[in-house]
C-alpha cells in the first residue's frame, strides 16, 4: 500500500515562501506515475496545484503557475512544493497524491497538512 | 479555463438512489473520476475512467459519462455514504476538480 506523508510548517507569514515536502513509503517515486499537490481552503473544494514526474516533466495550475515550483528528490523518495508570496488566500489543507497519468486520476492521497498564513 | 459544475447538495433517504451530476464542456470525451470526502479525512477515489471502481469500493457506487455530463450513482444509499463528492477530469495538462456536492442521507 502506497503511503504519502506531507510535512512542513503550520504557520507562514504573508509574503513569505511556503515549502512543503511529501515523503512516499512502500513505493518508488521513479515508478511510472506522476506526483501532485492539491489544496483545500477551509470549507471549500479541492484545487489542483501541480504535478511532477521523476523525469522532471511537470504541469502547473495556470492560476498559480507564477508562484509555484515543484521538485523531486529521487534519492529521498520525496517531492516538494514551493509557493511564494503567500497571502491569507493560501490558507488551506495541502494534500500530496499519486497521479495515474494514463487513467487521469489521483489514486493515493496523503493525510494532508494544515497551513495557515498569518502575521 | 475548464470548469466542472456540480449541484451543491443532494438529499436521499436510506436505501434509495442518489445521483450526482458533473457538467463540463465535452466532458464525455475525457475520463471522469469521483472522490468521496468525509469530514476531517482525505479524499477517497470511488470511481475512475468514468465507471470503474477501485478495489474495496462497494458495488453500490457506479458511474457514467456521456456528452457534457458525468454521473455518480449510489444505489441503496447507506448512512455511511453521507459525505462530499467531487468529480474530476483532465483538460489538456490541467487537472480540474468539480465544485463538490454534499450528499445528505435523511
Amino acid at each position: 500500500q502506497v503511503v504519502l506523508q506531507e510535512s512542513g510548517p503550520e504557520l507562514v507569514k504573508p509574503l513569505e515562501t511556503l515549502s512543503l515536502t511529501c515523503t512516499i513509503s512502500n513505493y518508488s517515486i521513479t515508478n511510472d506515475h506522476y506526483w501532485g499537490w492539491i489544496r483545500q481552503p477551509p470549507g471549500k473544494g479541492l484545487e489542483w496545484i501541480a504535478n511532477i514526474h521523476h523525469t522532471g516533466s511537470n504541469f502547473y495550475n495556470p492560476s498559480l503557475k507564477s508562484r509555484v515550483s515543484i521538485s523531486i528528490d529521487t534519492s529521498k523518495n520525496q517531492f516538494s512544493l514551493n509557493l511564494s508570496s503567500v497571502t491569507a488566500a493560501d490558507t488551506a489543507i495541502y494534500y500530496c497524491g499519486r497521479v495515474d497519468i494514463a487513467a487521469r486520476h489521483v489514486d493515493f492521497w496523503g493525510q494532508g497538512t494544515q497551513l495557515t498564513v498569518s502575521s | 479555463s475548464y470548469d466542472l459544475t456540480q449541484p451543491p447538495s443532494v438529499s436521499v433517504s436510506p436505501g434509495q438512489t442518489a445521483s450526482i451530476t458533473c457538467s463540463g464542456d465535452r466532458l464525455g470525451n475525457k475520463f471522469a473520476s469521483w472522490y468521496q470526502q468525509k469530514p476531517g479525512q482525505s479524499p477517497l477515489l470511488v470511481i475512475f475512467k468514468d465507471s470503474k471502481r477501485p478495489s474495496g469500493i462497494p458495488e453500490r457506487f457506479s458511474g457514467s459519462n456521456s456528452g457534457n455530463k458525468a454521473t455518480l450513482t449510489i444505489t441503496g444509499t447507506q448512512a455511511m455514504d453521507e459525505a462530499d463528492y467531487y468529480c474530476q477530469a483532465w483538460d489538456s495538462t490541467t487537472l480540474v476538480f468539480g465544485s463538490g456536492t454534499t450528499v445528505t442521507v435523511l
